[in-house]
């Protein structure tokens, strides 16, 4: 079974509105972290956010906050009043484990997101 | 701030020729991982190293090795390179010092080309 599971290959969404992109795991692991990651045309990969199992609190950061439902194993990324520059493919990953052992990131496989002046 | 430097950025190999990536991570980050981003793919988990020692292993073919030096800089030779290795590799690194692990920077990428 896949480990993150994005199912929007390709969004399109008008500025200025917000939108959601859709990230669903599967682990048997009590404590994991779940990451997403822009990826903009020249290909670098930017950090956004990061939700550990074990916080209460939805992380937010910025224009960027994480809505994590546990129990249906969900991580989605909101991002808030969209701008021309947030078009770029969005990737959300996850980390099993505790953090000092294995630590790799496992990655769905991305949503282009385009925004629309 | 400091980030994950890689170099080169760009790389054009020819087949069955050697490529040699680095990879220096953020100052005071113990922890370094390297990815193979195939074209349209994600990124796949190659290998990783904590404190100069392998710490695990993914897909990483055997004509691929990778070593962190003293300064934790680290290295991923790749060899008789094919054609399906052309892909952007990604150098990440994390600290464990400083506890739970939140965050994994990445590099900017090297994009291997192999003609």
């Amino acid at each position: 079974a896949q480990k993150i599971t994005q199912t929007q290959p390709g969004m399109f969404v008008q500025e200025k509105e917000a939108v959601t992109l859709d990230c669903t795991y599967d682990t048997s692991d009590q404590s994991y972290g779940l990451f997403w990651y822009k990826q903009p045309s020249s290909g670098e990969m930017i950090f956004l956010i990061y939700q550990g199992s074990y916080d209460e609190q939805n992380a937010t950061e910025g224009r960027y906050s994480l809505n994590f439902q546990k129990a249906r194993k969900s991580a989605n990324l909101v991002i808030s009043a969209s701008q021309l520059g947030d078009s770029a493919m969005y990737f959300c990953a996850m980390r099993e484990g505790s953090g000092f052992g294995n630590e790799k990131l496992t990655f769905g496989t991305g949503t282009r997101l385009t925004i629309i002046p | 701030a400091a980030g994950v430097i890689q170099s080169p950025r760009h790389l054009i190999k020819e087949k069955r020729e050697t490529a040699t990536l680095k990879c220096y991570p953020i100052p005071r980050h113990d922890t370094v991982y390297w990815y193979q981003q195939g074209p349209g793919q994600d990124p796949q988990f190659l290998i990783s190293f904590y404190e100069k020692m392998q710490s695990d292993k993914g897909s990483i073919p055997d004509r691929f090795s990778a070593q962190q030096f003293s300064d934790y800089h680290s290295e991923l030779n790749m060899s008789s390179l094919e054609l399906g290795d052309s892909a952007l590799y990604f150098c990440a690194s994390s600290s464990r010092r400083t506890g739970v692990n939140t965050e994994a920077f990445f590099g900017q990428g090297t994009r291997l080309t192999v003609v």
